[in-house]
């Protein structure tokens, strides 16, 4: 069935380390992904996203690898800050005029 | 400042009182839609909306209605809330249905 997972739903790290943060999912028609970030008392907000055709896209502090052969999502943070502790989400979409599907969500935990 | 306006941000009621969650969003988006966050469960959809008076149901739709009768304001209605309806809810517009979501900063509401 449809569903995006995470490989753990908590994470800490040092400030200074560079995290990584997973997710997997199941439906290998999923073509687009996007992670999103949620910091507590607020809304989800958008961190980066990647198509299918693509393997690995950057942004500012921010990797995103996508392996279609294993159906593996994931995202890295380069120097992680405590201003990155919050709730990090993958989402799928499998076509488009389709919604996003959210996974659970991974916590990570920045301790300086 | 390009924003998803949620109100009430809290919310505490008894069981039967209809009630009112306002979303309003000024970028102009024409999808719309609204998400519950619960523990363990992730985000799940409850319904949106791809135009002004076009509106579906998302995956858990039952116990909600909503409407379009505007392009920026897509509230969320209960009208015979229950206790499993406490949960944290979410705002959310896009220029399309799987595109980048703009995300309100969350209503959290109880039922008793």
């Amino acid at each position: 069935g449809e569903s995006v997972g995470l490989h753990l739903p908590t994470l800490s790290v040092q400030e200074g380390d560079n995290s990584i943060i997973n997710c997997a999912y199941s439906n290998s028609a999923s073509d687009y992904f996007i992670w999103y970030k949620q910091e507590s008392g607020k809304g989800p907000q958008f961190i980066i996203d990647i198509r299918s055709n693509m393997d690995k896209r950057q942004g500012q502090r921010v990797t995103v690898l996508l392996n279609k052969t294993v159906k593996h999502l994931s995202l890295q943070i380069a120097a992680t800050q405590p201003g990155d502790s919050a709730v990090y989400f993958c989402a799928e979409s499998i076509q488009a005029g389709t919604a996003l599907i959210f996974g659970k969500g991974t916590t990570l935990s920045v301790s300086s | 400042e390009a924003q998803v306006t949620q109100n009430p941000r809290y919310l505490i009621t008894v069981t039967g009182k209809k009630l009112t969650v306002t979303c309003s969003q000024n970028m102009n988006h024409e999808y719309m839609s609204w998400y519950r966050q619960d523990p363990g469960l992730g985000l799940r959809q409850i319904y949106y909306s791809m135009n002004v008076e076009v509106t579906d149901k998302g995956d858990v739709p039952e116990g909600y209605k909503v409407s379009r009768k505007e392009k920026r304001n897509f509230p969320l209605i209960l009208e015979s809330p229950s206790p499993n309806q406490t949960s944290l809810y979410f705002c959310a517009s896009s220029t399309s249905r799987r595109g980048e979501l703009f995300f309100g900063e969350g209503s959290r509401l109880t039922v008793l």
